[in-house]
């Protein structure tokens, strides 16, 4: 069974800086990592497919890489509507566990 | 415009059985898997179940297995999860979402609003 371990658990940004999250698989998946993004209240959004291709709709300030067990989605400048929950998911090998456990990105 | 349309949820005895509902529209039915994705309050996104296009494969986690069953009618471009012998654990909100990808290789492209399943006595 795959494991995804994302950190940091809690990532403090001030509103334009940059903001890096990291998805770490316990065995190497390819490309096949998803990220995703929650606001508060409301649905998961799909945000990057394929490690690194932004869904329909997404700004490109929003960016995914990596491949194997390393993985980052960096958020170049930091928008109010940014502030989120971001998962990542991993599709070579499932069922059963796919999701990491969410990396909190709030106001600095 | 992909819409779905999730609907079911309530309070519910520890035991007890409940039905979900997820009303598809803006695209073909059948040429998406389908599936259910849960989340307890304040906690992480869990998969639940999924339902290839065909309606022929079914998979479950090992929480839910035994238990819920997911099933789609192609008619009514409707997914179904029927959720029996429902824990206290199972509690949350429940999100209907389409695949995306190739069979076994899904990502979830988009998703309802959710609804939520409270089991308490």
């Amino acid at each position: 069974e795959i494991v995804l371990t994302q950190s940091p658990g809690t990532l403090s940004v001030s509103p334009g800086d940059r903001a890096t999250l990291s998805c770490r698989a316990s065995q190497s998946i390819g490309n096949n990592l998803a990220w995703y993004q929650q606001q508060p209240g409301q649905a998961p959004r799909l945000l990057i497919y394929g490690a690194s291709t932004r869904a329909t709709g997404i700004p490109d300030r929003f960016s995914g890489s990596g491949s194997g067990t390393e993985f980052t989605l960096a958020i170049s400048s930091l928008q109010s509507e940014d502030f989120a929950v971001y998962y990542c998911q991993q599709y070579n090998n499932w069922p059963p566990r796919v999701f990491g456990q969410g990396t909190k990105v709030e106001i600095k | 415009e992909v819409q779905l349309l999730d609907s079911g949820g309530d309070l519910v005895q520890p035991g007890g059985s409940l039905r979900l509902s997820c009303a598809a529209s803006g695209f073909t039915f059948s040429d998406h898997a389908m599936s259910w994705v849960r989340q307890a309050p304040g906690k992480g996104l869990e998969w639940v179940s999924v339902i290839s296009g065909s309606g022929t494969s079914t998979y479950y986690a090992d929480s839910v297995k035994g238990r819920f069953i997911i099933s789609r009618d192609k008619s009514k471009n409707t997914l179904f999860l029927q959720m029996n012998r429902l824990r206290a654990e199972d509690t949350a909100v429940y999100y209907c979402a389409r695949l995306g990808g190739t069979y076994r290789y899904w990502y979830f492209d988009f998703w309802g609003r959710g609804t939520l399943v409270t089991v308490s006595s």
